[in-house]
Order: C-alpha cells, then sequence, then structure tokens
C-alpha cells in the first residue's frame, strides 16, 4: 500500500481564497483523521470520520473550516476564505479502530499571504 | 479530561549513549499510550504502544518505553542513539474503549538532538 496520501503538499494562496486540501487514507482503514500542526499550538485535531460519517468536528476552529468524506477513499478539508493565520500544516491520518494506531501523510503545508 | 506532557522541549544527547525522552500522562483508566516520531518535512511515523501487559514495550529502530503507572509516565529509551534518531518525538494517550472510539491525545513534541 502506498500509505496516506495528500495533495497538494504545497499550497500557497492569497487572503480570502478558497482552499481546498485533499486526502486519500490507507485502503481497509475506517477511521480518517485531519489534523492541524503550528509552532505555537503543535498538532490539533481538527475533525475525525467512522466508515465515512463524521464524529467528531469540535476541533474545527471556525465555521470557515469544512470537511468532507464521500466515499471510503476519499477526504476534503476546505477553508472558506482562507485567513493569514490558517497557515500550517495540516495532515490526514487513518487508523483501523482495532490496532489504534494512526499513518499519517506526509501533509500539505498552506501559506496564506 | 486528558492529556499529556513532554517536559523537555528539546533532549541533546551523544551518539552512541542511551537516550531518554520524558513523557507523564493524565487518563482516566487504564490508558492507551503511544510514542511518534516526525522527521523534517514528514508526517508522524507509529514507534510503538502500551496497551495492557508487560510494562516494558519495544518497538521500532531499537526503540523500547517503559509504563510507569504509580507515576503516570511513559518514557521513550534506547540503549545507543544514531544521528539519524534526530527528530521531533510525541507521545500521545487515550482513554479505554467505552462504548465509543476515544480521541487520542498528543503532546507537543520533544526534539531530540544526537551529536555526532
Amino acid at each position: 500500500d502506498a500509505g496516506v496520501i495528500q495533495s497538494p503538499r504545497h499550497e500557497v494562496t492569497e487572503m480570502g481564497q478558497e482552499v481546498t486540501l485533499r486526502c486519500k487514507p490507507i485502503s481497509g482503514h475506517d477511521y480518517l483523521f485531519w489534523y492541524r500542526q503550528t509552532m505555537m499550538r503543535g498538532l490539533e485535531l481538527l475533525i475525525y470520520f467512522n466508515n465515512n460519517v463524521p464524529i467528531d468536528d469540535s476541533g474545527m476552529p471556525e465555521d470557515r473550516f469544512s470537511a468532507k468524506m464521500p466515499n471510503a477513499s476519499f477526504s476534503t478539508l476546505k477553508i472558506q476564505p482562507s485567513e493569514p493565520r490558517d497557515s500550517a500544516v495540516y495532515f490526514c491520518a487513518s487508523s483501523l479502530a482495532r490496532f489504534d494506531e494512526q499513518f499519517f501523510g506526509p501533509g500539505t503545508r498552506l501559506t496564506v499571504l | 479530561a486528558q492529556s499529556v506532557a513532554q517536559p523537555e522541549d528539546q533532549v541533546n544527547v551523544a551518539e552512541g549513549n542511551p537516550l531518554t525522552v520524558k513523557c507523564t500522562y493524565s487518563v482516566s483508566g487504564n490508558p492507551y499510550l503511544f510514542w511518534y516520531v516526525q522527521y523534517p518535512n514528514r508526517g508522524l511515523q507509529f514507534l510503538l504502544k502500551y496497551i495492557t501487559g508487560d510494562n516494558l514495550v519495544k518497538g521500532s529502530y531499537g526503540f523500547e518505553a517503559e509504563f510507569n503507572k504509580s507515576q503516570t509516565s511513559f518514557h521513550l529509551k534506547k540503549p545507543s542513539a544514531l544521528v539519524s534518531d534526530s527528530a521531533l518525538y510525541f507521545c500521545a494517550v487515550r482513554a479505554p474503549n467505552s462504548g465509543g472510539y476515544q480521541k487520542v491525545t498528543f503532546g507537543i513534541g520533544t526534539k531530540l538532538q544526537v551529536i555526532p
């Protein structure tokens, strides 16, 4: 398996623009997580899905953030409109519940100017 | 609420010496504990976990961790450090299953620098 795949790896955009981050989890994994990593706040869980259903989105910072998982092999995290304080590395991870450990993608480094 | 503390922002160790990266936790019930490593510009990689059983857990790349319930600690150790071990290390905890998925809480991370 190729592992968790994220795209794009780097995104530079201007304030106010819409940003869409993409994730393909490991095949067969039934949990998918979106995290944000910054120097100031460390690793923050934004939202997670189980069997494509959002379970807990309490970490989503604002209504500007939304996430979807239309099928077992694809998820998106959207920011609209983006702001400079959204600049961070966004990670997607997946896991098999019974084994618990999470497998992380390489991340998307987002810069909002 | 569960939490993880990694008291050292950075740990420096000479190559060949033993290393320890500290972690303490707070959770209701018996914890599930994890260590992950992050190399520059990469995602986190799972190293090892403790769920139950032997307090000494062995993981990838020669790392091990010792669960100490009385001290609520789960320190990461390696007998002989390599320069290639230099990375950011994260401790994580979750509460035991209780009818639903329990979120994992990650620590802030400890930067390990192995000096040649």
